[in-house]
């Protein structure tokens, strides 16, 4: 069975701190996704890799940067954080296969920013 | 691009009633479309998903859902819910990259279930 670890479940960050949200995977997938879902907004795509040490951004990178090393990880850094980035992050990771392979997902990390 | 749409913010339905979540698609040629549920405090977990073929879907937890093109929906049903069933529900459907895919969300239906 696959598995999404995302280090945190809960992390409370002050405002212009740096803040790093981990994810790993175990399962060799090529492709690994960041999202935040916000209550009325669903999910929306912050960046994905598909590839080591590649980055594409999805549909709101601003304020955001990632970084993915090796193929299991994926990090999210917040540069500087603010009030407005307070919400729950997704990690999820996918294969690649001919066709279109279905996520899956970690718990979340719920992201306070005072 | 890709998109797709839930229409309903909340449902709630009775134990033992049936289920009829709503997804609308926009899209030219057959989408591939997927429902996913997320559980309280958990991540979300794939439903089923539809790439071609038979247009009804059979998925995990008794689910389905089925493709109609004619009114360009994806629609998940269930005979029966069950209380467990209280959870928010997501339609997603992929943007084709050169790299790989992403999914597109719609913005959840969270069902409640009344005992």
């Amino acid at each position: 069975d696959v598995k999404v670890t995302q280090s945190s479940r809960y992390l409370v960050k002050r405002t212009g701190e740096k803040v790093f949200l981990e994810c790993v995977q175990d399962m060799d997938h090529e492709n690994m996704f960041w999202y935040r879902q916000d209550p009325g907004l669903g999910l929306r795509l912050i960046y994905f890799s598909y590839d080591v040490k590649m980055k594409e951004k999805g549909d709101i990178p601003e304020g955001y940067s990632v970084s993915r090393e090796k193929k299991e990880r994926f990090s999210l850094i917040l540069e500087s954080a603010s009030t407005n980035q307070t919400s729950m992050y997704l990690c999820a990771s996918s294969s690649r296969e001919v066709g279109v392979s279905p996520l899956h997902f970690g718990n979340g990390t719920r992201l306070t920013v005072t | 691009a890709q998109s797709v749409t839930q229409p309903d913010i909340h449902i709630t339905v009775s134990e033992g009633a049936s289920l009829e979540l709503r997804c609308n698609y926009s899209y030219g040629a057959t989408p591939y479309l997927f429902w996913y549920v997320q559980s309280p405090g958990q991540g979300l977990q794939l439903l089923l998903k539809y790439f071609s073929g038979d247009t009804l879907v059979q998925g995990i937890k008794g689910f389905e859902a089925e493709f109609k093109r004619s009114q360009s929906s994806f629609n998940l049903r269930k005979p029966s819910v069950h209380w467990s069933d209280a959870a928010e529900y997501f339609c997603a459907t992929p943007q084709l990259t050169g790299g790989g895919n992403k999914l597109t969300f719609g913005t959840g239906t969270q069902l409640k279930v009344e005992l």
